[in-house]
C-alpha cells in the first residue's frame, strides 16, 4: 500500500531564513509526488508536483522541491521565508503507472510552518 | 481555489438527520472527489467519481453516499448513520484519476452536528 510521512507537525523558522519540510513516501513503482498548502479555513492549494525528469522541481510562491529515490524522500523547500508562508503543508504521493498501489492520492498528516517575524 | 465551489462553508445540523453537501467545478474535470479532514489527520478520501453515473468508495465511505448526475456536479450526503460527521468536508476535481494530474480543491465545508 502506498503511503506519505511528514514526520514534523510543526515547523519554525525566522523570517529571511531558508525552510525545509520534509516528506517521505512508500511506493511500490515509481511515485507522482504532490504537495499542496493550506491557509485557515480554506482549501487547499497545489504548490509543485513530480512526475518524471529532473530530481528539483520548481513550483509556485518560490517554493521547490527535491526528490530523492534513494531515500525515498521529496522534501519542500524555499531559500527565504516569509511571514506569508505561514501555513499548513501537505505532501501527497500516488503510485505510478508501474506499481500495484492504487491510483488515489494518499496525503500526509500535515505539517504547519509559522514563520517568525 | 479555482472553479469548484462548495456551499455552504458552515453547516449546522442536529444529529439523526441527513445533509447534503454541494461541491460544482466549472473546470471541465472528468473526476471528481470529496476529502475529510480532521485536526492532525490529514485529508481521508470518502468517495471519487472518473465519470458520469459511476463512483466509487474511498477510505472511509461508510455513512456517506454521492451521485455523479452530472459531469459538473458531485454532491456528498452525510448519513445519519456516520458515527463522527463533524469535520471539514473538501471538495477537489481533476482531468482525470489515475495519472499524474493534481487535484484542484474547493474551499471546503464545515459541518457541525449536535
Amino acid at each position: 500500500a502506498q503511503s506519505v510521512a511528514q514526520p514534523e507537525d510543526q515547523v519554525n523558522v525566522a523570517e529571511g531564513n531558508p525552510l525545509t519540510v520534509k516528506c517521505t513516501y512508500s511506493v511500490s513503482g515509481n511515485p507522482y509526488l504532490f504537495w499542496y498548502v493550506q491557509y485557515p479555513n480554506r482549501g487547499l492549494q497545489f504548490l509543485l508536483k513530480y512526475i518524471t525528469g529532473d530530481n528539483l522541481v520548481k513550483g509556485s510562491y518560490g517554493f521547490e522541491a527535491e526528490f530523492n529515490k534513494s531515500q525515498t524522500s521529496f522534501h519542500l523547500k524555499k531559500p527565504s521565508a516569509l511571514v506569508s508562508d505561514s501555513a499548513l503543508y501537505f505532501c501527497a504521493v500516488r503510485d505510478g503507472p508501474t506499481g500495484a498501489g492504487s491510483y488515489q492520492l494518499t496525503f500526509g498528516k500535515g505539517t504547519k510552518l509559522s514563520v517568525i517575524p | 481555489d479555482g472553479g469548484i465551489t462548495q456551499s455552504p462553508k458552515y453547516l449546522f445540523r442536529k444529529e439523526g438527520q441527513n445533509v447534503t453537501l454541494s461541491c460544482e467545478q466549472n473546470l471541465n474535470h472528468d473526476a471528481m472527489y470529496w476529502y475529510r479532514q480532521d485536526p492532525g489527520q490529514g485529508l481521508r478520501l470518502i468517495y471519487y467519481s472518473q465519470i458520469v453515473n459511476d463512483f466509487q468508495k474511498g477510505d472511509i465511505a461508510e455513512g456517506y453516499s454521492v451521485s455523479r448526475e452530472k459531469k459538473e456536479s458531485f454532491p456528498l450526503t452525510v448519513t445519519s448513520a456516520q458515527k463522527n460527521p463533524t469535520a471539514f468536508y473538501l471538495c477537489a476535481s481533476s482531468y482525470l484519476a489515475g495519472v499524474s494530474n493534481e487535484q484542484y480543491f474547493g474551499p471546503g465545508t464545515r459541518l457541525t452536528v449536535t
